[in-house]
């Protein structure tokens, strides 16, 4: 069975620090890879995907998230995060081509301080 | 593109009445849409995968009787919460895949619900 793995539960940062959120999951076969942004009071949000291709990837507000697959990883990172990024990432994973049920990690609460 | 409705945004209803929570997807159509849980402070935890015109498969622990699911229609799906209990108080969230776009699921808002 898929499992979705986040390492950090709650991270706190100043303005303009680096972030890196590690989320592993475990999953043998093909696996297409999310990372969602739920900010305060709103819903779920895409903040990038990976299905194929290019292992580093590329999503809004300056987000980026590397799948690694010999480590089963899919870290997202921000080199500056800004007070805005107050919110709580989640990262999903689901196995196929389509209709098959996405899991989700527990969540990183990220505050970033002004 | 791609948005999904659900509606209410909040419902509030006394013990043993039913609640019925719908999903939309406004601009596409959806074969497979998903009902989720959420619980203060945590993740979401996925109820029951939905597809059009066939029954819904529920995940491990989720009383599919309690819980009713029904897709009709490629832009519709309704979640219905049986003889609803103060403990079945929480967030839910659906989320629809659309047709041709490979494995991506784009969400509603969730509905809020409290038994009182």
């Amino acid at each position: 069975a898929q499992s979705v793995s986040q390492h950090n539960h709650h991270v706190i940062l100043s303005e303009a620090a680096s972030l890196e959120l590690g989320c592993n999951y475990s999953y043998g076969g093909t696996v297409n890879l999310f990372w969602y942004v739920q900010y305060p009071g709103q819903h779920l949000q895409l903040l990038l995907k990976y299905f194929s291709g290019d292992p580093l990837v590329k999503g809004i507000k300056g987000f980026e998230a590397e799948f690694i697959k010999s480590k089963f990883s899919f870290n997202l990172r921000k080199p500056s995060v800004q007070w805005s990024d107050t919110a709580e990432y989640f990262c999903a994973v689901n196995a196929g081509t389509g209709g098959f049920k996405t899991i989700f990690g527990a969540g990183t609460r990220l505050f970033v301080k002004a | 593109g791609a948005v999904v409705s659900q509606h209410p945004s909040r419902v509030i209803c006394k013990s043993g009445t039913s609640v019925k929570i719908e999903c939309r997807s406004l601009d596409f159509q959806a074969t497979t849409m998903f009902w989720y849980r959420q619980f203060p402070k945590q993740s979401l935890m996925l109820m029951a995968t939905s597809n059009e015109g066939s029954k819904a498969t529920y995940e491990q622990g989720v009383e599919k009787d309690k819980f009713l699911i029904n897709h009709a229609s490629l832009t519709l799906s309704t979640l219905t919460v049986t003889s609803a209990h103060p403990e079945d108080s929480s967030f839910y969230i659906c989320s629809a895949e659309a047709f041709g776009k490979k494995a991506e699921a784009f969400f509603g808002q969730g509905t809020r619900l409290t038994v009182v």
